[in-house]
């Protein structure tokens, strides 16, 4: 079993919709979590710290459940921008590696 | 300013060759990274540098594979003898301090295509 589970997609939508994507991660000592985007053939960038008490930016809200292992981000008013790959990334003990989901991805389609 | 940048943007390796891998991390990061990136598939840890010393290589995943950063700035990851499962994004990132909550900031990678 993979650490960190999140489905990879392809979600379609349409402008404007609301999406929600969903992650888990396996090993409960997890410290720090965080979504991370990804343009096609580009490098991965931070989108967004992800909180318990649940964090919003704009038209994103992460959000984490610790007692399910479990991370979600929302975006609504989805854009034509916003099309991309989205990871899931956890940070878990001493070392400061990140460990990343296979990522979902999103197409916003007029 | 500038960010992290990695040199060669694309490298195409006949099996067996070695190749040599650069990142320059952002001027005054303490932590340096280096992931794998295969095709569809989420950034997968190699190792990691705290300025010149390795701390955790343990997502290498053999000993054709070998990383260094000897003045705690540039550093070079090194892949001998290459093999077609190599063939992946090799992404560096960095980050300004130790520690978990510290962003860590990726360059563009280096794309290699083993033949």
């Amino acid at each position: 079993r993979k650490e960190v589970e999140q489905d990879p997609g392809p979600f379609n939508v349409p402008e404007g919709a609301t999406v929600a994507f969903n992650c888990t991660y396996s090993n409960s000592a997890s410290q720090s979590f965080f979504w991370y985007r990804q343009d096609c053939r580009k490098e991965p960038k931070l989108l967004m710290s992800v909180y318990s008490s649940g964090n919003e930016d704009g038209r994103f809200t992460a959000q984490l459940n610790r007692a399910s292992q479990y991370i979600s981000l929302l975006i609504r008013d989805s854009k034509l921008s916003d099309s991309a790959t989205y990871l899931c990334v956890v940070h878990t003990g001493t070392a400061s590696k990140l460990t990343f989901g296979t990522g979902t991805r999103l197409q916003v389609t007029l | 300013g500038a960010g992290v940048s990695q040199s060669p943007r694309y490298k195409v390796a006949k099996r067996g060759q070695d190749v040599a891998l650069r990142c320059d991390p952002i001027s005054g990061h303490v932590s340096l990274f280096w992931y794998q990136q295969a095709l569809g598939q989420g950034p997968e840890f190699l190792t990691y540098f705290q300025n010149e010393a390795q701390l955790d290589k343990s997502g290498l995943p053999s000993d054709r594979f070998f990383a260094e950063r000897p003045e705690g700035s540039v550093s070079t990851l090194k892949i001998q003898r290459t093999q077609q499962e190599d063939s992946a994004v090799y992404l560096c990132a960095s980050t300004k301090n130790v520690g978990s909550y510290n962003e860590q900031f990726f360059g563009p990678g280096t794309r290699l295509t083993v033949l």
